[in-house]
């Protein structure tokens, strides 16, 4: 496709339910980064991805979040025992920037998925 | 840590003004500001890019500087539409993860 796909669009899930969100970077884009972005508020910064190397987790809330890029391209974020607090939408970006330290490119986001955890 | 902040309020714009937006940020200077716009239930949409070495950027009816002994970086739209209506995103960048968003300002350009 043209973009970053996202799916599902929007999750509901019962308090302590696990959940699987996907992402379909932008075909030969290196780097991946997922954000979590709650109602009014910018995005933050869950985790980064250049090829299959998890590079930076540092803002994953707890170890109940876990990501992963298997194969360099489609990335899975899990959320294990989900909690009211985990609702928000969680967006999936790509960029063709590689490296820590690489700068000057812009993320292409997806349209996010919705989670509502009741 | 970093933090960005950004208008807190709403901007309300008459059409055909100019509708400036503010990014402050503290500690550190990054190599990077970018800007971005979100309109609801959509991913933010990359629109301008500023290096840390350049007084202003322009990309048609937008404008951007960057003032790093002010630590801040002004966002211009002139002759303002109501399609400009959206939440605007600055994200200071030092590279590869390091892409910090401000909370964004949501303007309404009224006809």
């Amino acid at each position: 496709g043209a973009g970053v796909s996202q799916s599902p669009r929007y999750k509901v899930a019962k308090r302590g339910q696990d959940v699987a969100l996907r992402c379909d970077p932008i075909s030969g884009h290196v780097s991946l980064f997922w954000y979590q972005q709650a109602l009014g508020q910018g995005p933050e910064f869950l985790t980064y991805f250049q090829n299959e190397a998890q590079l930076d987790k540092s803002g994953l809330p707890s170890d109940r979040f876990f990501a992963e890029r298997p194969e360099g391209s489609v990335s899975t974020l899990k959320i294990q025992r989900t909690q009211q607090e985990d609702s928000a939408v969680y967006l999936c970006a790509s960029s063709p920037r590689q490296g820590l330290e690489a700068t000057n490119e812009k993320l292409f986001f997806g349209s996010g998925t919705q989670l509502s955890v009741l | 840590s970093q933090k960005i902040e950004q208008n807190s309020e709403a901007l309300n714009i008459q059409e055909g003004k100019t509708a400036t937006l503010t990014c402050n940020y503290t500690n550190y200077s990054p190599a990077y500001l970018q800007w971005y716009r979100q309109d609801p239930g959509r991913g933010p949409v990359f629109l301008l890019l500023i290096r840390e070495n350049e007084k202003e950027k322009r990309k048609e009816r937008l404008k951007v500087t960057f003032d790093t002994t002010l630590k801040q970086s002004l966002f211009h739209i002139t002759a303002s539409q109501p399609a400009d209506s959206a939440t605007y995103l600055c994200a200071l960048d030092r590279g590869a993860s390091k892409i910090i968003f401000g909370s964004g300002t949501r303007l309404s350009i009224r006809p």
